[in-house]
């Protein structure tokens, strides 16, 4: 199975200030359909998560702007340019390539300073 | 509007079994696929099972093949999860998430979950 780890698991942030959330598989998640199938969740404190990246860069509809995806084989990231109080949750990277089992990361914590 | 309603959650004994349902409306349930995601308390996501819009095809993460089984009701718009033999490290909060993607998942509507509890 695929590990995904994340990093940092918690992170404080001032609101305003950017923030930036790591994800590392342990292969590539290059499919041999040459897209890659990583995902990025939000999950506010109380609700169902929710997709807002899709295929490592793709904001899902109704996602803000300050919201963005990168990497490539093993190596991805979130962003946050600038962190507002609805931002507060716990992001969960999801690895689709080599499934099932469907992985998770174990969640990064946002939370304001 | 989609909506996904988890049901039959509850306090259970190891060992013994329960059977959960999503019941599911504003769409056409029949066009899509359909899984299991469970998030034990204060921790993260761990996705359980994935049944194909027909049924045709269920997969299921390892740690709960042989006891749990997906079924669907196509006609009753209805997804479920039939737990056997549970265990203390089942108790979680399951959802249903409905799935628009063609070669991998894509999670586009969650349920809002419901809790099994497994404790002596």
């Amino acid at each position: 199975d695929v590990v995904m780890t994340q990093s940092p698991l918690s992170l404080p942030v001032t609101l305003g200030q950017a923030a930036s959330i790591s994800c590392r598989s342990s292969q590539s998640l290059v499919h041999s359909d040459g897209n890659t199938y990583l995902d990025w969740f939000q999950q506010r404190p109380g609700q169902s998560p929710r997709r807002l990246i899709y295929k490592v860069s793709n904001r899902d509809s109704g996602v803000p702007d300050r919201f963005s995806g990168s990497g490539t084989g093993t190596d991805f990231t979130l962003k946050i340019s600038r962190v507002e109080a609805e931002d507060v949750g716990v992001y969960y990277c999801m690895q689709g390539t080599h499934w099932p089992p469907l992985t998770f990361g174990e969640g990064t914590k946002v939370e304001i300073k | 509007q989609v909506q996904l309603v988890e049901s039959g959650g509850g306090v259970v004994q190891p060992g013994r079994s329960l059977t959960l349902s999503c019941a599911a409306s504003g769409f056409t349930f029949s066009s899509y696929g359909l899984h299991w995601v469970r998030q034990a308390p204060g921790k993260g996501l761990q996705w359980v099972a994935v049944i194909w819009y027909d049924g045709s095809k269920k997969y299921y993460v390892d740690s709960v093949k042989g006891r749990f089984t997906i079924s669907r009701d196509n006609s009753k718009n209805t997804l479920y999860l039939q737990m056997n033999s549970l265990r203390a490290e089942d108790t979680a909060l399951y959802y249903c998430a409905r799935d628009k993607g063609v070669v991998s998942p894509e999670f586009d509507y969650w349920g809002q979950g419901t809790l099994v509890t497994v404790s002596s």
